[in-house]
């Protein structure tokens, strides 16, 4: 069954740099999404992404955020000028077109660890 | 904004045991979701419903639109079904809104 895979599994990344999370999605699904859950927390949502542009973001995804398609099956987030506080996991995911509304199928995620 | 809850927060139950985990949301939904996330973080799709009833294996996923709440039962527990159980909404661009999670220990 497809898969939809992310790398690193880990990052450990110092305060202050830039850290990019790779995902690539299921290869005919056109509606991609970034959470992230902190630590003991419930997962949240940062953005959603088709036809090339952001459809929908969160307050959480602000200008420290930004993603991209690059190639056409690379989906990736950018963090810039990490914060102790952007330590969560990371969890990719992405759907079909078909019909109305479709699970959404998640990667297993990027443990990000700032220092 | 949607609230989703659910109840209880953490469940421990011996093998064999008929578990329900509820799920209750504040605004309107198109669907709802059941996730399992594994110990080590991952999550997997159990259910997307609108309405009544679904079934697929020894998990049972209902939901009452009028009612606003879902539940997801699990028959014939077995120590493997250990795991969080999340419930999430769908939002206007098919984000989901999650729910904190329910943590299921299933002792042998």
């Amino acid at each position: 069954e497809p898969e939809v895979t992310q790398t690193p599994s880990h990052q450990v990344t110092q305060m202050g740099q830039e850290v990019i999370l790779r995902c690539v999605p299921i290869s005919n699904h056109l509606y991609f999404y970034w959470y992230r859950q902190i630590l003991g927390q419930k997962v949240e949502f940062l953005v959603s992404f088709y036809n090339n542009e952001i459809s929908e973001k969160s307050e959480i995804f602000d200008d420290q955020f930004s993603v991209e398609r690059p190639d056409g099956s690379n989906f990736t987030l950018k963090i810039r000028s990490t914060k102790l506080e952007d330590s969560a996991m990371y969890f990719c995911a992405s759907r079909g077109m078909t019909g109305g509304n479709q699970p959404q199928h998640f990667g297993d995620g990027t443990r990000l660890s700032i220092l | 904004k949607n609230e989703v809850e659910q109840s209880p927060q953490n469940l421990t139950a011996q093998e064999g045991e008929f578990i329900t985990i509820n799920c209750s949301y504040s605004v309107g939904i198109s669907a709802l979701h059941w996730l399992q996330q594994h110990p080590g973080g991952g999550i997997v799709s159990l259910f997307m419903l609108s309405s009544g009833k679904k079934k697929h294996g020894r998990l049972i996923a209902t939901i009452n639109i009028q009612e606003k709440h879902s539940s997801l039962h699990i028959t014939a527990s077995h120590p493997r079904d250990s795991a969080v159980y999340i419930c999430a909404v769908g939002g206007s661009q098919g984000n989901l809104i999650f729910g904190k999670g329910t943590k299921l220990s299933v002792k042998p």
